[in-house]
């Protein structure tokens, strides 16, 4: 079936440090996905997307990087920051035919920022 | 910059009890949105819906939830009879395409006692 899960639960990084978070998807169907930041008692903050025509998109600080051949799929934070610390989600659509825009959701990592 | 707005922010309500949970979606959305998340775990789909119909559900998304977009902006989450495992956070999104740019609202947090 359909899944999306991350290799890492949890992840301690120091303040000035670059993260990885990383994601594994199984469904070969899907051509798009998005990383989101979800702080305590907040809704899923859009970071960064990424369509499976592409490998690699960078925006401010973040780049994601996703590689077909082996289902793979992650998330670069550079200089990160205390202000960066929360759950961090995968999530795919694996789009077309019926799926209105449904969203997989990975199972998230916990990022903590030391200062 | 636009916001999915959903009310209330926290609900407590007796096992048993109808609950309703309200969104705004962003105006020129058409693609809406209701999902779960347990405490602690992932974010689940529960249902999406398009054109005034419910377009896809989830296997949570039972006989006793029900969606309405009653007057054009608002878009409900009804749950009929609640149980103590549907206490959760609740989230309403939307999105211009149902492909992409979707915005999610902040939340409801349910608690069924």
């Amino acid at each position: 079936g359909e899944s999306v899960g991350l290799h890492l639960p949890t992840l301690s990084v120091q303040e000035g440090d670059n993260s990885i978070i990383n994601c594994a998807y199984s469904n070969s169907a899907s051509d798009y996905f998005i990383w989101y930041k979800q702080e305590s008692g907040k809704g899923p903050q859009f970071i960064i997307d990424i369509r499976s025509n592409m490998d690699k998109r960078q925006g401010q600080r973040v780049t994601v990087l996703l590689n077909k051949t082996v289902k793979h799929l992650s998330l670069q934070i550079a200089a990160t920051q205390p202000g960066d610390s929360a759950v961090y989600f995968c999530a795919e659509n694996s789009g077309g035919g019926t799926s209105y825009g449904k969203l997989t959701f990975g199972q998230g990592t916990i990022l903590t920022v030391h200062p | 910059e636009p916001e999915v707005t959903q009310t209330p922010s926290h609900q407590v309500t007796q096992m048993g009890q109808e609950v309703i949970l309200r969104c705004v979606p962003i105006s020129n959305h058409l693609y809406f949105y209701w999902y779960r998340q347990i405490l602690g775990q992932k974010v689940e789909f529960l249902v999406s819906f398009y054109n005034n119909e419910i377009s896809e559900k989830s296997e949570i998304f039972d006989d006793q939830f029900s969606v309405e977009r009653p007057d054009g902006s608002n878009f409900t989450l009804k749950i009929r009879s609640t149980k103590l495992e549907d206490s959760a956070m609740y989230f309403c999104a939307s999105s211009p395409t149902g492909r992409y740019g979707y915005t999610f609202g902040s939340g409801t947090r349910l608690t069924v006692v």
